[in-house]
């Protein structure tokens, strides 16, 4: 099974910086995906690490170390319409569904403020 | 193009009736999946189909849940005899071939069972 953690919440200023942790426990890995999500909304893909390292993408950067089962998404320069919940996937590598089933974890809703 | 869309976007069942949720994917889209969010959580994994087949049912918390994909295209979810712990959003996603990573996610069917 997968068991995948990530703050519930935080709050960051208009232009700042924030970064969202993720830690699983997987007994399979075939990548790790965030989504962001507003509300009522569906998620939408951000980025995908499947190897060790820092993922570059405009103001969104993800890092992945799978020694550590840790990542993080980094938002830069952060604007109002980043208010959203951000989810941490890790895609599952075992069974039938290999490369298929993504299990996530609970969201970190983050708010930006003026 | 078009992406993933949903209907009804809303639904409202009374406790015991049953539902049925439609899911058109992007035209050629092999893979489709089926997730369960509920309320301030990540969405969890109900079932997933490559073309006609269902490969995955691991995740349908029940017998009462019911999914079908007959022609490899629209896929229906059912419900029967809805309980009020089914109260969530079924979000629906589709990829473009079994070996892709990215799933693109439908807006979601708000499921409210009184």
């Amino acid at each position: 099974g997968q068991n995948i953690d990530q703050p519930t919440e935080m709050t960051a200023t208009e232009g700042a910086i924030v970064q969202i942790n993720c830690t699983y426990q997987t007994s399979g890995f075939n990548g790790l995906f965030w989504y962001q999500q507003h509300a009522g909304e569906a998620p939408t893909f951000l980025s995908y690490n499947v190897l060790d390292g820092l993922e570059e993408k405009g103001r969104f950067s993800s890092f992945l170390s799978r020694s550590k089962g840790y990542s993080y998404l980094l938002l830069k320069e952060l604007q109002m319409k980043d208010s959203a919940s951000y989810l941490c996937a890790v895609r599952d590598s075992a069974g039938r569904a290999a490369g298929n089933k993504l299990t996530f974890g609970g969201g970190t809703r983050v708010l930006v403020k003026p | 193009g078009a992406g993933v869309s949903q209907s009804p976007r809303y639904k409202v069942a009374k406790r015991g009736q049953d539902v049925a949720l439609r899911c058109d994917p992007i035209s050629g889209h092999v893979s489709l999946f089926w997730y369960q969010q509920a309320l301030g959580q990540g969405p969890e994994f109900l079932t997933y189909f490559q073309n006609e087949a269902q490969l995955d049912k691991s995740g349908l918390p029940s017998d009462r849940f019911f999914a079908e994909r007959p022609e490899g295209s629209v896929s229906t979810l059912k419900i029967q005899r809805t309980q009020q712990e089914d109260s969530a959003v079924y979000l629906c996603a589709s990829r473009v071939q079994v070996g892709d990573y990215e799933q693109y996610f439908g807006p979601g069917t708000r499921l409210t069972v009184t």
